[in-house]
């Protein structure tokens, strides 16, 4: 079954420390990746994708990710948290399906609170 | 133009009510999307649009009825809605239906009393 797990439902850390948002992802063929970010009461914002090029993405704000096929993970990273990175984070995949369309499933969200 | 404008941005409405969500993009994007989300939860597609036709719809009821009036607007029309349908609806627009990024609208607090 195709599917993405982050691995932590909140993370908190303090202003100035670096940042690791986990995600896992499961699906038979090489998927397209996706981070987004959430502000209370807002839409998405995509942060950085990954499809099938650079396996190490930057993204928008600071932040970065690395596909890494052999351990199926796209954890987020950033190296010095700000205050207003607070808010909710998606991993999603877009997964080829056998019937030949794309599915796009999201994870569950992470938390990511920042204290000063 | 990389934005995606959704009206209003809430609204409350009555069981017996009948109301409309707007989404408009201005961004050539040729597949537009409704999604809900409830708190705390990451957002559930409801509808995709693909050129203008209905593509996917998620098994939603029939309470909800969407439409495509051109390449650029979206409408999420809604009628006998329960207080379980309170949510935040988003639209989202991208390039192709295929493996590529969402435009994301800042969503309509919709709250049925």
């Amino acid at each position: 079954a195709q599917s993405v797990t982050q691995l932590d439902s909140h993370v908190s850390v303090s202003e100035g420390t670096p940042v690791l948002l986990r995600c896992n992802y499961s699906s038979s063929y090489s998927p397209s990746l996706f981070w987004y970010v959430q502000h209370p009461n807002k839409g998405l914002q995509l942060l950085l994708k990954y499809t099938s090029a650079a396996t190490l993405v930057k993204g928008i704000n600071g932040f970065e990710a690395e596909f890494k096929k052999s351990e199926t993970s796209f954890h987020l990273t950033k190296p010095s948290a700000h205050m207003s990175d607070a808010a909710e984070y998606f991993c999603v995949v877009s997964v080829l399906q056998n019937t030949g369309g794309f599915k796009t499933i999201f994870g569950a969200g992470t938390r990511l609170f920042v204290k000063a | 133009d990389t934005e995606v404008t959704q009206t209003p941005k809430h609204l409350v409405m009555g069981m017996t009510n009948k109301k409309s969500l707007k989404c408009e993009q201005h961004m050539g994007h040729r597949a537009m999307y409704w999604y809900k989300q409830k708190a705390k939860k990451p957002p559930e597609l409801m509808f995709v649009y693909s050129y203008e036709k209905l593509s996917i719809n998620e098994s939603v009821p029939s309470r909800f009825s969407p439409e495509c009036p051109n390449s650029s607007l979206l409408n999420l029309h809604l009628h006998a809605l329960q207080p379980e349908d309170s949510a935040l609806y988003l639209c989202a627009s991208s390039s192709r239906t295929e493996n590529t990024e969402a435009f994301f609208g800042q969503g309509t607090r919709l709250t049925v009393v």
